[in-house]
């Protein structure tokens, strides 16, 4: 069965510090993973996409790693403002060209002054 | 704004009534897709259309539900004799799904997506 897992479920940290977010996925075969960031009562906005030859993608303060071989992702986000409290949902396509996203629960991203 | 927009952002009808929601995707997008996100959970695909053409449902979709795309632009989403079990909220998004040439394939299929259309059902 395809699914994609995150963890932690949720995490609070203070502004200025980094954190990382994990995601793994059983999803075959694989085309790409994304990285999306959702305000609260918002959708989902696009921070990264990874095909399966990249293994970094960097947005900003936001990088994204890949490993192919184990289906693992992390998003690493770099000296947290308090605009990045916010959901983080890492998708994966199957397939090539497929529309079929598979979402995880998320990751809920707290930061505090 | 050129994004996708949904309408309404919030609803709150009473158990048992109708209620229609829409979405304009991107003008140039010949897919749209239809979502649907509870508290806590990643969003969970409903449907989805290529151009006018509705090719897929999914189990979630119950007879209670039906969404349209007449003309190929913005849809429609219905719920007949809502449920207490349907606050959520829904999620429309659109794409562009085109082939290019060797490397330039669009793969991707990168979706866009609307803020949201939040359901309360009392």
């Amino acid at each position: 069965k395809n699914q994609v897992e995150q963890s932690p479920q949720s995490l609070i940290i203070l502004e200025g510090k980094n954190c990382t977010l994990q995601c793994n996925y059983t999803v075959s075969p694989f085309s790409n993973l994304r990285w999306y960031k959702q305000d609260t009562g918002r959708g989902p906005v696009s921070l990264t996409i990874m095909t399966f030859s990249e293994n970094t993608k960097s947005n900003g303060r936001y990088t994204a790693t890949l490993d192919a071989d184990t289906k693992q992702s992390s998003l690493h986000i770099t000296a947290s403002q308090l605009s990045d409290s916010a959901s983080y949902i890492c998708v994966v396509s199957a397939g090539s060209g497929t529309y079929k996203y598979i979402f995880g629960t998320g990751t809920r991203l707290k930061v505090l002054a | 704004d050129t994004g996708v927009s949904q309408n309404p952002r919030h609803k709150i009808t009473k158990r048992g009534q109708n209620v229609t929601f829409r979405c304009d995707p991107i003008s140039e997008h010949n897919r749209l897709y239809w979502y649907r996100q509870t508290l806590g959970q990643g969003p969970e695909f409903l449907t989805y259309f290529q151009n006018e053409a509705q090719l897929e449902k999914s189990r979630l979709l119950s007879d209670r539900f039906s969404a349209e795309r007449p003309k190929g632009s913005f849809s429609t989403l219905e719920i007949q004799r809502t449920e207490q079990g349907d606050s959520a909220m829904y999620l429309c998004a659109s794409s562009l799904a085109s082939a290019g040439s060797g490397g330039t394939f669009l793969a991707y299929n990168e979706q866009f997506f609307g803020p949201g259309t939040r359901l309360t059902v009392l």
